[in-house]
């Protein structure tokens, strides 16, 4: 069992559709981080969390530390929000972050 | 210019050869990272390092071998090149705490034949 699951792994949306891609954890974090992955290969940072909710233009993500969980939400979604979202947890007392498999995203004019 | 510059960005060769893959950052950051990505997997840690002086072993480090040689390079070495060796390899800087998001380069897509 991976230590950081997402869900989906891919996911088609239509222009304009509200998006939620998952992560979920199996041990006590210090924080999380979000990032996306271009269809080039480069990776961004998106967010990093230890609680609560961080919101930036159409991108939201929000973490339930009881529950082990995050989610990334994309408002009003755009082709040009295509790509693989990634999750990665900063366990705690841990020195390195822990990666997920990346959610792909493709959204359709 | 890119913060986090790995050269070089393609490379193709043969089993037995030895490679170095490099990184190099204008951010000042104190923190080094190597990772590979495979398909269907995660990004997973081959070594990092804290400073010049630190050198660790990460998740995947067997056939891998590193070189610190400034605060602004890191160099990834595969000795003897093999074919599951494949691979898209990032390298990342980290700086102040560990919570703080890393910044990546553009990665190195590796086929060895």
């Amino acid at each position: 069992k991976n230590e950081v699951e997402q869900s989906p792994q891919n996911l088609t949306a239509q222009e304009g559709e509200f998006i939620t891609i998952n992560c979920s954890y199996s041990v006590g974090i210090s924080a999380l981080h979000w990032l996306q992955q271009h269809p080039g290969g480069g990776i961004v940072s998106l967010f990093m969390l230890s609680s609560g909710k961080k919101k930036h233009g159409r991108l939201i993500a929000t973490i339930n530390i009881q529950e082990k969980h995050s989610s990334l939400h994309i408002t009003a979604s755009h082709p040009r929000d295509s790509a693989v979202y990634i999750c990665a947890v900063l366990h705690n007392y841990g020195q390195n972050f822990v990666f997920g498999p990346g959610t792909r995203l493709s959204v359709l004019p | 210019d890119a913060d986090v510059t790995q050269t070089p960005r393609n490379r193709i060769t043969k089993t037995g050869k030895r490679i170095m893959l490099e990184c190099s950052q204008t951010k000042g950051h104190d923190r080094m990272y190597w990772y590979r990505q495979d398909p269907g997997l995660g990004l997973r840690l081959i070594y990092y390092s804290f400073d010049v002086k630190d050198i660790n072993k990460g998740e995947i480090s067997d056939g891998y071998s590193v070189s610190r040689q400034a605060q602004a390079k890191f160099s990834l070495s595969l000795e003897s090149a093999i074919p599951n060796q494949t691979a898209l390899y990032f390298c990342a800087t980290g700086s102040g705490s560990l919570n703080q998001p890393q910044h990546f380069g553009d990665g190195t897509r590796l086929s060895i034949l």
